[in-house]
């Protein structure tokens, strides 16, 4: 196992399009979390799973915002209808304690 | 609300000048403070986790400090290649249940010029 990994690395879509990414997070991580970080930014906190159960969502996450983690293994982040303001890196996490391991990031940008 | 502020947001020193970058926070029940280096285009790289006061950890050029109310990333004699932004987040502790999400500061951009 090689780390974090998320695909696809970077996505260009029009506004309005339905986007979607995934993460493979560390084998045996049971957190995954999801964040968004814009340009100059530090990371912002989007959501929460612990194995398959989603505990906690921030309530910046629009509607337009799904997260899933299917038999607590990979996770999906869905944007529906996108706007240009969700052009941003959206950042994956796993950890088993305490410390996140990130990965690469999937860079959006929304035209 | 935990908060974290950075400073400065950018920092251009010459090869072997050491200095300091600072990390302010407010949290409800410090769980740990994370220090991590991101370089352009990557997620973060795990650097440093601190958890109590006048905790301190090392690792090559970079020594972390913690202290109830901010922490300091100590750089001697940087090369170019510690160009990056430094990120510090901490975690909070919420009722004896932490979730384990982290909450940034805006970043710190090092130059550091041969």
């Amino acid at each position: 196992d090689t780390g974090v990994s998320q695909d696809p690395r970077h996505k260009i879509t029009k506004r309005g399009q339905n986007v979607t990414f995934r993460c493979d997070p560390i084998s045996e991580h049971n957190r995954l979390y999801w964040y968004r970080q814009t340009l100059g930014q530090g990371p912002e906190f989007l959501t929460y799973f612990q194995n398959e159960a989603q505990l906690e969502k921030s309530r910046l996450l629009s509607d337009r915002f799904s997260a899933e983690r299917p038999k607590g293994s990979f996770s999906t982040l869905e944007i529906q209808r996108t706007e240009q303001g969700d052009s941003a890196m959206y950042l994956c996490a796993s950890s088993l304690l305490g410390t996140g391991i990130f990965g690469p990031g999937t860079r959006l940008t929304v035209t | 609300e935990d908060q974290v502020t950075q400073s400065p947001e950018a920092l251009r020193l010459q090869e072997g000048e050491s200095s300091s970058l600072n990390c302010s926070y407010t949290v409800s029940g410090l769980r740990g403070l994370f220090w991590y280096r991101q370089d352009p285009g990557k997620g973060p790289e795990f650097l440093f986790t601190l958890y109590s006061a006048g905790e301190e950890k090392e690792k090559e050029r970079l020594k972390a400090t913690l202290t109830k109310k901010e922490s300091f990333l100590h750089i001697t004699a940087p090369k170019p290649e510690d160009s990056a932004t430094y990120l510090c987040a901490v975690q909070a502790s919420a009722g004896g249940t932490s979730y384990g999400k982290l909450t940034f500061g805006q970043g710190t951009i090092l130059t550091v010029h041969p």
